[in-house]
């Protein structure tokens, strides 16, 4: 299994600020992806992060708001931007092998806009 | 796309009986189907997975049981203990995408002493 760790755990931010989520494994993944949870509600995809180009995002997230960065196969962040109350979610990393097809998560970053 | 539908979104079981929680999903390519244990402040953790190749799959007291004809699968927990009590996610997803899942809203399990 793969260990990642997501940075911050927890922040809370300004309306119209932006917050960037850091995600680091301990070993090369061919696959990441990101994920919304808003309280008591299940895992929302927002886009998986790919090595070298653009993010593919899922429908309803879009670049300007969410952009991704993956700069190597252990690496990547999400950026929250232009922040609003309905922005307030716990953001989840993720990682996945094409050889298992399983998927591992980090311990989430719990966003708080004021 | 792939929809998965979760039931019950709370259950309460006394500690000791069985907890059992059933997941439905729509998209015949979806081969692989894990569980995981969310705690509070803490993120998903794997607990248990089926492929489609297997009807059943058991870890201690936890076992999965899958119906690839009905496409439903479902979590069977024994002897529950206290610290059960979490919120479970099912997710179902094809190989095609590794990693990225559809997930069911979740149930929250409360194990009463």
């Amino acid at each position: 299994s793969a260990v990642i760790s997501q940075k911050p755990s927890r922040d809370i931010c300004q309306r119209g600020t932006s917050l960037t989520i850091q995600c680091q494994v301990d070993s090369q993944v061919t696959m990441m992806f990101w994920y919304r949870q808003q309280p008591g509600q299940s895992l929302t995809l927002i886009a998986t992060a790919n090595q070298g180009s653009e993010a593919t995002y899922e429908s309803g997230f879009v670049i300007d708001k969410f952009p991704i960065s993956r700069p190597n196969l252990t690496f990547s962040t999400l950026t929250v931007s232009n922040l609003s109350p309905e922005d307030s979610s716990i953001y989840l990393c993720s990682v996945g092998d094409t050889s298992s097809t399983e998927a591992f998560f980090g311990q989430g970053t719990r966003l708080t806009v004021v | 796309g792939e929809n998965v539908e979760q039931h019950p979104s709370t259950l309460s079981v006394q500690e000791g009986d069985s907890a059992v929680i059933k997941c439905t999903y729509s998209d015949s390519a979806s081969n692989y189907f894990p569980w995981y244990k969310q705690e509070l402040g803490k993120g998903p953790q794997l607990i248990i997975d089926i492929r489609s190749n297997v009807g059943e799959k058991k870890d201690q007291r936890i076992a999965v049981t899958l119906n690839k004809t009905a496409k439903h699968f479902s979590l069977h927990i024994t002897e529950t203990q206290p610290e059960d009590s979490a919120v479970y996610f099912c997710a179902a997803l094809d190989n095609t995408n590794a990693g990225k899942s559809t997930f069911g809203d979740g149930t929250t399990l409360t194990v009463k002493p």
